[in-house]
């Protein structure tokens, strides 16, 4: 299977400040035939399910704020929060769909400080 | 709106099948999309179960095919998880969602709030 390590554990940003969580793939999730790395990002608040961000590695799901935004290529990736407000409070995953066998990080958790 | 409701036993004995369902209003089960289990064990990240789709076409985390099975049924617009033999280690949070099929592998677009599933003697 392929292992997601997501980067760091836990981070404290203040708010209005840019957050950044990495995510690293085992092998790549780049699928040649069409360019498009399959990793996904998911917000997940307290008592609450996962909510999908972005997909594609950069592609935002319909509603999401355009302060969140999703880079990377191959085997690395990262999920930025350019001004971090309050309701960003959250933990996030990364998740790749590049097959069958799917997997997800262990998670970052985001606070403010 | 699509809105998905979890619902069966919250405590499962050893050895034992989880049970659980889930509904879906506000979409068609039939349209054309897959339909899946996820789970997430507590403080843990969440770890993915199948998927199902409205003909019953199915596929399973390789870590859990042996013992899950994922079924539909069209005519009350829901679909269902069956686990066997569970030890203390399933227990966990069980979510349903919608998921959008890419190739081999899928994302998940709309979610329940999620069962807790304890698994206790």
């Amino acid at each position: 299977d392929i292992v997601m390590t997501q980067s760091p554990d836990s981070l404290a940003v203040s708010l209005g400040e840019r957050a950044t969580i990495n995510c690293k793939s085992s092998q790549s999730v780049l699928f040649s035939s069409n360019n498009k790395n399959y990793l996904a990002w998911y917000q997940q608040r307290p008592g609450q399910p996962p909510k999908l961000l972005i997909y594609w590695a950069s592609t935002r799901e319909s509603g999401v704020p355009d302060r969140f935004s999703g880079s990377g290529s191959g085997t690395d990736f990262t999920l930025t929060i350019s001004s971090l407000q309050v309701e960003d409070v959250a933990v996030y995953y990364c998740q790749q769909y590049y097959n069958t066998d799917i997997t997800f990080g262990q998670g970052t958790r985001l606070e403010i400080k | 709106q699509v809105q998905l409701q979890e619902s069966g036993p919250g405590v499962v004995r050893p050895s034992e099948t989880l049970s659980l369902t889930c509904d879906v209003s506000g979409f068609s089960i039939t349209s054309g999309y897959y339909w899946g289990w996820t789970r997430q064990p507590p403080g843990k990240g969440p770890e993915w179960i199948g998927s199902v789709f409205y003909t019953g076409d199915s596929y399973y985390n390789p870590s859990l095919q042996s013992r899950a099975s994922i079924s539909v049924d069209t005519s009350k617009n829901q679909f269902s998880l069956k686990l066997y033999s569970v030890t203390a280690a399933d227990t966990a949070v069980y979510y349903c969602a919608r998921d959008i099929i890419y190739g081999s592998g899928d994302i998940a677009d709309y979610w329940g709030q999620g069962k807790l599933v304890t698994v206790f003697s």
